[in-house]
């Protein structure tokens, strides 16, 4: 299995406060990333990675921003949560080859 | 955007049925993916299919790339609760490197 680590596993936090969600890996992968999974959504990127302090927005990125600043972690904030950002959230990272994504085992969030 | 697909939504066996789900697609895939993702728990990658007409099996699922490269299918023989799980079809569009589209996914519940 890939080393990935998401932290915390689950969070309840309320409209308005920051919120950061952390994923780890021990892969040294250069592409990580964020998704959002919600009933009838499936999964949507919202931010990805392609190096140390490279990133680029995915389709719903809006309200989420993102750091790099080692290999090993990849950050996603909420600047001020929203009831809309209840989710679950898993982060990925890419192997070698060009498709193939590997996931943490995510995140549950809760806004009040 | 390319739009994922897939069918049904909603399946429910029981053990030892046969089963299939559909991925397609109106472009073309340069590859495809399947994953299976069990409650509380990231997707985890099943298989990649690169070739139209490629067929793979593993253990008792059968993969299927679609000739013209725009859908695919996974056959799933002598249903076993352990199957039970959500189904995603994912594929790297073109122009978009490093990044996956995927499907909403098929929910599948395998009772005794």
């Amino acid at each position: 299995d890939a080393g990935i680590t998401q932290s915390p596993r689950h969070k309840v936090t309320e409209t308005g406060t920051p919120v950061t969600l952390r994923c780890h890996q021990t892969e040294n992968h250069r592409y990580m990333y964020w998704y959002r999974q919600d009933p009838g959504h499936g999964l949507r990127l919202i931010h990805y990675s392609y190096g140390v302090k490279d990133t680029d927005k995915g389709e719903v990125s809006d309200g989420y921003s993102v750091s790099r600043s080692k290999t090993e972690d990849f950050l996603l904030t909420l600047e001020s949560a929203t009831s809309s950002q209840t989710s679950v959230y898993f982060c990925a990272i890419r192997d070698s080859r060009p498709t193939e994504q590997y996931f943490g085992p995510g995140t549950r969030l809760t806004v009040t | 955007t390319q739009l994922l697909e897939q069918s049904p939504q909603f399946l429910s066996i029981q053990e030892g049925e046969n089963l299939t789900v559909y991925c397609n697609s109106s472009s073309v895939f340069s590859s495809l993916q399947w994953y299976r993702q069990e409650p509380g728990e990231g997707p985890v990658l099943l298989v990649t299919v690169v070739t139209g007409g490629e067929v793979k099996k593993l253990k008792r699922l059968t993969f299927q790339f679609g000739d013209a490269r725009k859908d695919s299918s996974l056959h799933i023989t002598a249903a076993q609760p352990g199957d039970t799980g959500l189904y995603l079809c994912a594929s790297d569009p073109p122009g978009t490197a490093s990044k996956l589209t995927f499907g909403t996914g098929t929910r599948l519940q395998v009772t005794l």
